[in-house]
């Protein structure tokens, strides 16, 4: 069964600080992974994919098939970055549905 | 805004009752998605239909439950005989297949059963 699993329910970094956000996924297939952000009183928005290679916002993404991870990493963590983050996988070969962790909720104190 | 819109945004209900969400997708998007979303959570898939076609549902989606997009358009979501374990925050998304199928989630319809 597809799970994701994202160990930190909240993290806490000062600004300027690294910041990685881990995500883990459980998927024999051949998965699509995503980073999703919800900042305070706003809806829920992709991020960035893990096909697309992009660094959104400063944050990137690697896909690491071998660890079975897809951890979201940003070298200098600006204050408007507090926020909630889900990571969620999508089998590329069929499901459209989009598993989603628990999420982990990031502040950057000032 | 011409975002996914949802409708009501807030609903509380007696243990029983029936409710139904209505969801506006953007504009021309084919897809249309149902997602539930409890506390310490993140969201869970319910069903999603491409135009007026539902083309999964998730075992979530009990025989209380269910979806509709009869034009391709908008679509309701209802509930029949709410229980206490419906309390959760319904979102609805939309997609358009041929760009990028990038999905767009709406505010959600927060439901309390009493």
């Amino acid at each position: 069964a597809q799970r994701v699993t994202q160990p930190e329910k909240l993290l806490s970094v000062f600004k300027g600080a690294p910041v990685e956000l881990k995500c883990n996924y459980s998927y024999s297939g051949s998965p699509e992974l995503f980073w999703y952000v919800q900042y305070s009183r706003q809806r829920l928005q992709l991020l960035l994919r893990h096909i697309s290679r992009e660094s959104i916002k400063g944050f990137t993404a690697d896909l690491n098939k071998g660890e079975t991870s897809f951890h979201l990493k940003k070298p200098f963590a600006q204050e408007e970055d507090s926020a909630m983050y889900y990571c969620a996988l999508k089998d590329q070969g069929g499901s459209e549905k989009l598993v989603f962790g628990k999420g982990t909720k990031l502040t950057v104190n000032p | 805004d011409t975002g996914v819109s949802q409708d009501p945004r807030h609903k509380i209900t007696k243990r029983g009752q029936n409710v139904t969400f209505r969801c506006d997708p953007i504009s021309e998007h084919n897809r249309l998605y149902w997602y539930r979303q409890t506390l310490g959570q993140g969201p869970e898939f319910l069903t999603y239909f491409q135009n007026e076609a539902q083309l999964e549902k998730s075992r979530l989606l009990s025989d209380r439950f269910s979806a509709e997009r009869p034009k391709g358009s908008f679509s309701t979501l209802e509930i029949q005989r709410t229980e206490q374990g419906d309390s959760a925050m319904y979102l609805c998304a939309s997609s358009l297949v041929w760009a990028g199928n990038t999905i767009y989630f709406g505010e959600g319809s927060w439901l309390t059963v009493v």
